[in-house]
């Protein structure tokens, strides 16, 4: 069954380097998303991303954070200098397109655990 | 506002016996989509069940059932004959089909199950 992988699955950064998450969606969706889970809290919604570029963003994400798709398969998030409260769990996940078959529903990596020291 | 309510941040349940999770929402589109997805200890987000908001049947999955009630705006998430493997976290999530909207899902601040032995 095709799935959503995400890279790495835990990393620890000093508060202030860079760190870039990454994602393989699955290969026929054309939604793709991030989500952020701080510890014991609820999944937030950060971006979304259709036809290689932003379609959505939230308040949360920043001009610290940008996405990208480099090449047709992978889907990465960027924090540019990270901060302690950026400690949580990312997940990225797809989507094929509203309509049609099936329910839009989005498909989850397994996340990405970000702690920051 | 909040737009995804569940109102029961933890339950127990006896092993084989049925459980109601609530979920409410606030929208003013009239089409929509609603998600039950579960977080188990390990983190990942598991996709349970789907209603649309035309969908006059309530959706079942198994032995994940939504009880959708439009007029009251909730759907609660039913899962019958509990199962050890039950216990996690269960999230309840819209998705809003707005014009400007990316498919993107509001999730609520979910409710820990623990099914007791």
């Amino acid at each position: 069954e095709p799935e959503v992988t995400q890279t790495p699955s835990h990393q620890v950064t000093q508060m202030g380097q860079e760190v870039i998450l990454r994602c393989v969606p699955i290969s026929n969706h054309l939604y793709f998303y991030w989500y952020r889970q701080i510890l014991g809290q609820k999944v937030e919604f950060l971006v979304s991303f259709y036809n290689n570029e932003i379609s959505e963003k939230s308040e949360i994400f920043d001009d610290q954070f940008s996405v990208e798709r480099p090449d047709g398969s992978n889907f990465t998030l960027k924090i540019r200098s990270t901060k302690l409260e950026d400690s949580a769990m990312y997940f990225c996940a797809s989507s094929e397109a509203w309509g049609g078959e099936g329910t839009g529903e989005l498909f989850f990596g397994e996340g990405s655990r970000l702690t920051v020291l | 506002a909040q737009k995804i309510t569940q109102t029961q941040p933890g339950m127990f349940v006896q092993e084989k016996e049925a459980v109601t999770l609530d979920c409410t929402y606030d929208t003013s589109d009239q089409s929509y989509g609603l998600f039950w997805y579960k977080q188990p200890s390990s983190g990942e987000m598991i996709f349970l069940i789907y209603q649309g908001s035309y969908d006059e049947q309530n959706a079942t999955e198994g032995r994940y059932s939504l009880n959708f009630q439009k007029a009251r705006k909730s759907a609660n998430l039913v899962i019958s004959a509990s199962q050890l493997g039950d216990s996690a976290m269960y999230f309840c999530a819209m998705r809003e089909h707005a014009m400007d909207s990316s498919y993107k899902l509001i999730f609520g601040s979910g409710t820990r199950l623990l099914v007791r032995p």
